[in-house]
């Protein structure tokens, strides 16, 4: 089955950038898409097809995709970015694959 | 406005058997795929498995395979998930989604159906 490998958690100071990171074998290949969870709701997508947003979402939010590693980038953290992001990909057998998912924590 | 609208909370014993609903509306509910999706207590997301409204093509993944079953109503725009004996491991946050029929991914979500099993 295939694996995709997120850090647990990111700590960042507002207004900086905030990178997470998504691992997988050839995850280039693939598209990846990110989701925002913040406690007690249901994941937002936020990046589609690795680096497009649906309408809505600000264009601090930002993704890119090659080789091993998958990453969105958030520029200008605010308070209200504090959540937990999670990675995904379409696999044949497993469907749907997420990461474990990150959780960002602004200082 | 596309709608996924989940049934309420639930709290079941163990062997009981459970279905839950994923309501939709404001899109042509044959035109994309359904997901649900679990996340366990304090845990990330899991796909349980997928289904295609217009045949009712349902696709589970590996893990839950054969312990619960996918279908929809297509006069109700409707997608279920159900059990038929639930066990205390099944106790988690479900969630429905529908498939962007380009991009794959998850562009509208449901609010999400906790289920609890316990004696």
């Amino acid at each position: 089955s295939y694996v995709l490998t997120q850090p647990p958690s990111v700590s960042v100071a507002p207004g900086r950038t905030a990178t997470i990171t998504c691992g997988g074998n050839n995850i280039g290949d693939k598209s990846v898409h990110w989701y925002q969870q913040k406690p007690g709701q249901a994941p937002v997508l936020l990046i589609y097809y690795d680096s497009d947003r649906p309408s809505g979402i600000p264009d601090r939010f930002s993704g890119s995709n090659s080789g091993n590693t998958a990453t969105l980038t958030i520029s200008r953290v605010e308070a209200g970015d504090e959540a937990d992001y999670s990675c995904q990909v379409w696999d044949r057998n497993d469907l749907w694959v997420f990461g474990g998912g990150t959780r960002l924590t602004v200082l | 406005e596309v709608r996924l609208v989940q049934s309420g909370a639930e709290v079941k014993k163990p062997g009981d058997s459970l279905r839950i609903s994923c309501k939709t509306s404001g899109y042509t509910f044959t035109d994309t795929w359904i997901a649900w999706v679990r996340q366990l207590p304090g845990r990330g997301l899991e796909c349980v498995g997928i289904i295609y409204p217009a045949d009712s093509d349902a696709r589970y993944s590996p893990s839950f395979q054969g312990q619960v079953t996918i279908s929809v109503d297509r006069s109700v725009k409707t997608a279920y998930l159900q059990w038929s004996s639930l066990k205390a491991s099944d106790t988690a946050m479900y969630y429905c989604a529908r498939r962007h029929s380009s991009h794959e991914a998850g562009d509208f979500w449901g609010q999400g159906t906790q289920v609890t099993v316990s004696s």
